[in-house]
């Protein structure tokens, strides 16, 4: 079965760099959620998109912003980037949390974003 | 603060046997609970989750049980193998009051399965 697909896997960028992280959902998912995994850390949440409008956002820097396009992928735009954002970047997708029944989340491999 | 407790960080059991990773919340607002498995350099595999109106959902080898009352939830692999070695993350979401379905995730246990 088809899963998250996330790219790039890994990243190195240096401080004060933009990076951008893409993510394409499972098909027929229309929502999908950006999670922030630091070393020895549980995930947080960043920010959510159903139907390509935001629906949520989380604890996430005003240097970062995402957007989701018409075929439902997702892109996580951050820039001016500092040594603390080095971290493991998670997507997860799902069917509407506001439809009937279960709505798993299912998460992507991850980007591993390293700042020097 | 963290509304997802796993108060265990590491748990070790042997082939064969039982193993039960637990998962305190604090959000009486959380009505919807899954747990994750997670290698690493890997994202979180979806394992099995449980709605607040149940108490029980099983599904293979995994059994969650949820008690509502003591806000606590927890995860039953029986029988254990050598494969299911992993860090197992208890998340949570709102899913009545935010509709967003966000997850807030525990701090992850380290199971080991020994041979």
């Amino acid at each position: 079965a088809a899963g998250v697909i996330q790219s790039p896997r890994h990243l190195i960028k240096e401080k004060r760099e933009t990076a951008t992280l893409k993510c394409y959902p499972i098909p027929r998912h229309d929502t999908v959620y950006w999670y922030q995994q630091g070393p020895g850390q549980d995930p947080q949440f960043l920010i959510s998109f159903y139907e390509k409008m935001q629906s949520d956002k989380g604890s996430i820097p005003d240097r970062f912003s995402a957007q989701q396009f018409s075929d439902y992928h997702s892109e996580l735009n951050m820039s001016s980037l500092e040594l603390g954002d080095s971290a493991l970047y998670f997507c997860a997708s799902s069917l509407s949390p506001t439809g009937p029944g279960s709505y798993e989340q299912y998460f992507g491999p991850g980007t591993r974003l390293t700042v020097t | 603060d963290q509304q997802v407790k796993q108060n265990s960080p590491s748990l070790s059991v042997q082939e064969g046997r039982i193993s039960i990773l637990n998962c305190d919340y604090t959000n009486s607002m959380f009505d919807y609970f899954l747990w994750y498995k997670k290698y690493p350099a890997e994202g979180p595999t979806f394992l099995i989750s449980i709605s607040s109106i149940k108490d029980k959902n099983e599904d293979g080898r995994f059994t969650v049980f949820l008690n509502k009352s003591a806000k606590h939830l927890s995860l039953h692999i029986v029988p254990s193998q050598p494969g299911d070695s992993a860090v197992y993350f208890c998340a949570a979401s709102a899913r009545g009051s935010s509709n967003t379905g966000k997850l807030i995730f525990g701090q992850g246990t380290t199971l080991q399965v020994k041979p």
